[in-house]
């Protein structure tokens, strides 16, 4: 089954903005992670949370954990040009095999300027 | 930039070629990745390789062959491709062998199979 779903699958918003990305997933996970694509470019990760953490900063991006309803929020506040990605959830499950991510099919962000 | 990187960044190849993707990363991981991103879909974990040993092959046919010779260096040997393998193919390292929680990324090689 499908790990790590995002909503929405776009979003365009205008420079300044904030824009927040929703993630769902299905198992038990160690940590979530949220990660950025550029247009056909490798992945980038921005920023991981535990399962026993609730929320985490870094600069201007804000994640949300919700455990009990397996589901994780990205909040990019004040929104550049340059933020235009597509950003992936990615989780590590804790039923299977450690190394293993699972990844989402993303969200696309479009911020105008 | 990562640290990881990929050769070639473009290929277009025939079904009846053989061809190699090569990644190498200069973080001193010992466990590697290979991904496949089509349009409109979820990455998909192909292999993993840790301490150099296979510990994942995720059902991916046999035109695939990956090769990892040292902890740095990653190959994915092409073969007799079809249409629908054309995909962006990233290669991806980690730290602290299979417990390692942050995967590093390459750039990707963009695959065209005509």
């Amino acid at each position: 089954s499908q790990q790590g779903e995002e909503d929405p699958q776009a979003l365009s918003i205008q420079e300044g903005e904030n824009a927040t990305m929703n993630c769902s997933y299905k198992t038990s996970i160690n940590n979530l992670q949220w990660y950025r694509q550029n247009s056909g470019r490798g992945l980038v990760h921005l920023i991981l949370i535990r399962s026993n953490e609730r929320e985490k900063h870094s600069g201007r991006l804000r994640v949300t954990l919700d455990t009990s309803k397996k589901s994780s929020s990205l909040l990019i506040t004040a929104s550049r040009a340059a933020d235009t990605a597509s950003y992936f959830c990615a989780t590590k499950s804790r039923e299977d095999s450690s190394y293993k991510l699972i990844f989402g099919s993303g969200t696309r962000l479009l911020v105008r300027p | 930039e990562t640290g990881v990187t990929q050769t070639p960044r473009h290929l277009v190849m025939g079904m009846t070629n053989k061809k190699s993707l090569k990644c190498e990363q200069h973080l001193g991981h010992n466990a590697m990745y290979w991904y496949k991103q089509s349009a409109k879909k979820p990455l998909e974990l192909m292999f993993v390789y840790s301490l150099e040993e296979r510990v994942e092959n995720n059902s991916v046919p046999s035109r695939f062959s990956p090769e990892c010779p040292n902890s740095s260096h990653l190959f994915l040997h092409l073969h007799t491709l079809q249409p629908e393998d054309s995909a962006l193919y990233l290669c991806a390292s980690s730290d602290r062998g299979l417990a390692g929680e942050t995967q590093y990324f390459g750039p990707g090689t963009r695959l065209l199979v005509l």
